[in-house]
């Protein structure tokens, strides 16, 4: 069964410091994945996804089919990174198939 | 261009009523996924639904049901509420391609007592 795991519910790292959100999936099929992220009082937006190869707002996450990962990594977290961030596997042909972890709320502190 | 919105913002219900939530998708999208969120939990997929005709569906019972509207708007229906359907419920529009973004709605938050 497809599922996804993010393993830290609560993620505190100081101002300044490199950040890790982990996350893995279950998968048999090729999957496609998703950061999704909610910062305080605002619903919930894209990050980024793998398809995309890209950066954004300093983050990026690599897919690792061995390993079954798509770990989210920023090298110097922010104040204003302080939010949930969930993972989310596609794993039907349209984005609405999607298969959320539970979510790791990151707060940076000054 | 107008974002998702939703209707109603919070919402309180018993045991065995039903309940009818809202949304108005993104101008121009076509497609409406509407998604379920226990309290600590991520968002669970509920329903898709593309050019009116429902395209995929989560692990619901049937008393969860869905329309969508000709300009794209959409219901979510729950009948014979349980208490376990006390939740945020989010739907998300996007244009109707797979691989374009969806955009969520701020949610609605339902209690059933």
């Amino acid at each position: 069964a497809q599922r996804v795991t993010q393993p830290e519910k609560l993620l505190s790292v100081f101002k300044g410091a490199p950040v890790e959100l982990k996350c893995n999936y279950s998968y048999s099929g090729s999957p496609e994945l998703f950061w999704y992220v909610q910062y305080s009082r605002q619903r919930l937006q894209l990050l980024l996804r793998h398809i995309s190869r890209e950066s954004i707002k300093g983050f990026t996450a690599d897919l690792n089919k061995g390993e079954t990962s798509f770990h989210l990594k920023k090298p110097f977290a922010q104040e204003e990174d302080s939010a949930m961030y969930y993972c989310a596997l596609n794993y039907g042909g349209s984005q609405g198939n999607l298969i959320f972890g539970k979510g790791t709320k990151l707060s940076v502190k000054p | 261009e107008t974002g998702v919105t939703q209707s109603p913002t919070h919402l309180i219900k018993t045991r065995g009523q039903q309940v009818t939530l809202r949304c108005s998708s993104q101008s121009g999208h076509n497609t409406v996924s509407w998604y379920q969120q226990a309290l600590g939990q991520g968002p669970q997929f509920i329903f898709q639904y593309y050019r009116e005709e429902e395209n995929g569906r989560g692990n619901f019972p049937p008393r969860f049901s869905g329309l969508q509207f000709p300009n794209y708007s959409s219901e979510l229906n729950v009948n014979a509420l349980e208490l376990d359907d006390s939740a945020l419920y989010l739907c998300a529009s996007s244009p109707g391609d797979s691989q374009e973004t969806q955009y969520f709605g701020p949610g609605t938050r339902l209690l059933v007592l």
